[in-house]
């Protein structure tokens, strides 16, 4: 079993959608998790940071963490083109410092 | 600043040539990394260090050396390498190794022929 799973997609909605991103991840001991948006061609830039159980919001994204059924997830509402992109969830298992990252999920909105 | 700079952007070598890539991050940030990412693959992590000292080398390869010469900056100097070792290379720094949030910098693009 992987570390941390996501289904690579693609993942496509129309413009003004709700987007749902979904990840799990094997390691009980993980504290930390984020989220993070790839573009093509780009580095890595960090969306999203939640490390209890709930809702995090921040503008028109919000993360899901619920470490019981050791999942998280991010919800993008009102899908815009701009956010086609790779979404990377990332897991810091214990106190390591380590990210470890899912393969990723390719959103693509569409106009 | 709130800003990761990498030099070069672009980098190609051949397989008997030394190099170094270069980090640079002024976040007062204690920890710094070195991954490598292939084309439709997560970031692999390399090296972290903390404090300015290597704490974590994921079983990398003797032709990759990481140096930190101060907080500040992360070198990762490149000797010999083959060319499956064509990818990017990301630096990323965070305010400290365990929890924080890591910031990545714009990486570098490595050919090696």
């Amino acid at each position: 079993q992987k570390e941390v799973e996501q289904n690579s997609g693609p993942l496509s909605v129309p413009e003004g959608a709700i987007a749902s991103l979904n990840c799990t991840y094997s390691d009980r001991v993980s504290q930390s998790f984020f989220w993070y948006r790839q573009y093509s061609g780009k580095s890595p830039e960090l969306i999203m940071s939640i490390y209890s159980n709930g809702d995090k919001e921040d503008g028109r994204f919000t993360a899901q963490l619920n470490k019981a059924s050791q999942y998280v997830s991010l919800l993008i509402r009102d899908s815009q083109p701009s956010d086609s992109a790779t979404y990377l969830c990332a897991v810091t298992p214990g106190n390591t410092g380590k990210l470890i990252f899912g393969q990723g999920t390719t959103l693509q909105v569409k106009p | 600043d709130t800003e990761v700079t990498q030099t070069p952007k672009h980098l190609v070598m051949g397989m008997t040539n030394k190099k170094s890539l270069k980090c640079e991050q002024h976040m007062g940030h204690r920890a710094m990394y070195w991954y490598k990412q292939k084309a439709k693959k997560p970031p692999e992590l390399m090296f972290v260090y903390s404090y300015e000292k290597l704490s974590i080398n994921e079983s990398v390869p003797s032709r990759f050396s990481p140096e930190c010469p101060n907080s500040s900056l992360l070198n990762l100097h490149l000797h010999a390498l083959q060319p499956e070792d064509s990818a990017l290379y990301l630096c990323a720094s965070s305010q400290a190794r365990a929890h924080n949030e890591q910031f990545f910098g714009p990486g570098t693009r490595l050919t090696v022929l």
